[in-house]
């Protein structure tokens, strides 16, 4: 069975800095993985999707790298900003869509 | 551009009764569609899912269950609340293809 683990489970990092989310799948056989965001108390917002072919996306801020061989995956976020502050969660589709527990992520003004 | 409503946003019930949550997707045909638990402190549990009208599969054994009476309509329901169903509920779909997940705004169930 698919396992996912984010490390860290929470982070708390200064306005301005960069900072990378990790994330670590068992299994290599995935089609895709996607970032999400969850704000308290509220859904899922998607961030990025990699498919399994491909080694990196890219929105604004936000880059996602995929190295599926060694069942690793980052979230980078360049010049954080209070408005980063959520809990971030990585999900790898196999044979059905299985998440991380997330990351906290608090950024400091 | 493809939407997902999830209704109601908030729901208090008291133990034992009934429970009926509806999520409906607009702008896709033939969606899989997912019902998700997150449980305080916890991660994101799959309940159902579907392929298609009336097509359910259930991941884990409980006291709710799930249907599809419509293509882009997945509802979630219960004839007997526990205290133990309380958590939040999302919907979410994506393409046959499971290319991409998209999340409704979910639903914060406290059963007393």
């Amino acid at each position: 069975k698919q396992e996912v683990t984010q490390i860290p489970a929470a982070l708390s990092v200064p306005e301005g800095e960069n900072l990378v989310l990790n994330c670590s799948f068992t299994d290599s056989a995935i089609y895709n993985l996607q970032w999400f965001r969850q704000d308290p108390g509220k859904g899922l917002t998607s961030l990025l999707l990699i498919q399994s072919s491909q080694r990196e996306q890219t929105s604004g801020r936000l880059n996602a790298s995929l190295d599926k061989s060694s069942g690793r995956s980052t979230l980078y976020i360049a010049a954080s900003q209070p408005g980063d502050s959520a809990t971030y969660l990585c999900a790898v589709l196999g044979n059905q869509f299985y998440f991380g527990t997330g990351t906290s992520l608090t950024v400091i003004p | 551009s493809q939407t997902i409503h999830q209704w109601p946003a908030t729901l208090v019930q008291p133990v034992g009764s009934p429970l009926s949550l509806e999520c409906t997707v607009e702008g896709t045909s033939n969606p899989n569609l997912y019902w998700y638990r997150q449980a305080a402190g916890r991660g994101l549990q799959l309940l159902f899912y579907s392929v298609g009208i009336g097509q359910i599969s259930s991941e884990v054994p409980q006291n709710l269950s799930a249907s599809r009476p419509q293509d882009r309509q997945f509802i979630l329901s219960s004839k007997k609340l526990l205290l133990s169903d309380s958590g939040f509920y999302l919907c979410a779909w994506s393409p046959t293809s499971g290319d991409g997940y998209t999340f409704g705004s979910g639903t914060r169930l406290t059963v007393v």
